[in-house]
C-alpha cells in the first residue's frame, strides 16, 4: 500500500465549475499536508499549506484537512482553462520529507 | 522570492557519459536541498536529502555511487549521474528549503530533463 494515494484522472470539467481532488493517507505521522500544482515539464508550484486537521481558504483556493479520516481535499472554485494542470497532494512528518501522492490530471474546458 | 533554479534545463548525452546538474537558490539560503525523480505521468520521489557541507542522505534504493551529490554552499547543489544509461533518463527537480521556516517549506526548481541515447 502506497503511503499517500491520489486518483490519476484525468479529470476533464467545463469553466465555472467546482473542483474536487481529493488523497488519502495511511501514516498518522503526518503533520503538514501541501497541494502543488504543475505544469508540463515544469516544477511543482506551491499552491496551499495546512498543518493538522481544518480548512484553509486562499482566493479560489480551499484545502481541507481530516485527519482523523487520513483525508485531505483541496476545492477550487470557479475553475479557469488557465487552472489545466497536474495537482500533485504532499505530505510532511517531522523528519521534513515530503511524500507525494501520484498527482491528478486536471482539464478545464472553455 | 524563493527562487531556485536549474541548469540546464535540458541534456542529452551518450550513453556512459557523467552529467552534472546545478541547482541554485538565488535569493534565500538553503539550509537544506532535496533531489527528486519524475518518470513520465507518474509522482516525484525523493532520491536524497542534502545538507551544506555534508553528505547526502540517500533513499533506499537510490545508487550513492551513480548519484553524486555536492551541497558546496547554502546556495547551490550539484548532482552528477555518473555513466549515464537511457534507464536513468527522467525528469530531474531540486528543491530548497528556507532556513527556520516552520514546516521547512521546500521551493521547487524548474527541473531538468535528461535523455540518454
Amino acid at each position: 500500500q502506497k503511503e499517500v494515494e491520489q486518483d490519476p484522472g484525468p479529470l476533464s470539467v467545463p469553466e465555472g465549475a467546482i473542483v474536487s481532488l481529493n488523497c488519502t493517507y495511511s501514516n498518522s505521522a503526518f503533520q503538514y499536508f501541501m497541494w502543488y500544482r504543475q505544469y508540463s515539464r515544469k516544477g511543482p508550484e506551491l499552491l496551499m499549506y495546512t498543518y493538522s486537521s481544518g480548512n484553509k481558504e486562499d482566493g479560489r483556493f480551499t484545502a481541507q484537512v481530516d485527519k482523523s479520516s487520513k483525508y485531505i481535499s483541496l476545492f477550487i472554485r470557479d475553475s479557469q482553462p488557465s487552472d489545466s494542470a497536474t495537482y500533485l497532494c504532499a505530505m510532511m512528518d517531522s523528519s521534513y520529507k515530503l511524500i507525494f501522492g501520484s498527482g491528478t490530471r486536471l482539464l478545464v474546458r472553455p | 522570492g524563493a527562487v531556485v533554479s536549474q541548469h540546464p534545463s535540458w541534456v542529452i548525452c551518450k550513453s556512459g557519459t557523467s552529467v552534472k546538474i546545478e541547482c541554485r537558490s538565488l535569493d534565500f539560503q538553503a539550509t537544506t536541498m532535496f533531489w527528486y525523480r519524475q518518470f513520465p505521468k507518474q509522482s516525484l520521489m525523493l532520491m536524497a536529502t542534502s545538507n551544506e557541507g555534508s553528505k547526502a542522505t540517500y533513499e533506499q534504493g537510490v545508487e550513492k555511487d551513480k548519484f553524486l551529490i555536492n551541497h558546496a554552499s547554502l546556495t547551490l547543489s550539484t548532482l552528477t549521474v555518473t555513466s549515464a544509461h537511457p534507464e536513468d533518463s527522467s525528469f530531474y527537480i531540486c528543491s530548497a528549503s528556507l532556513s527556520g521556516r516552520a514546516g521547512n517549506e521546500q521551493f521547487f526548481g524548474p527541473g531538468t530533463r535528461l535523455t540518454v541515447l
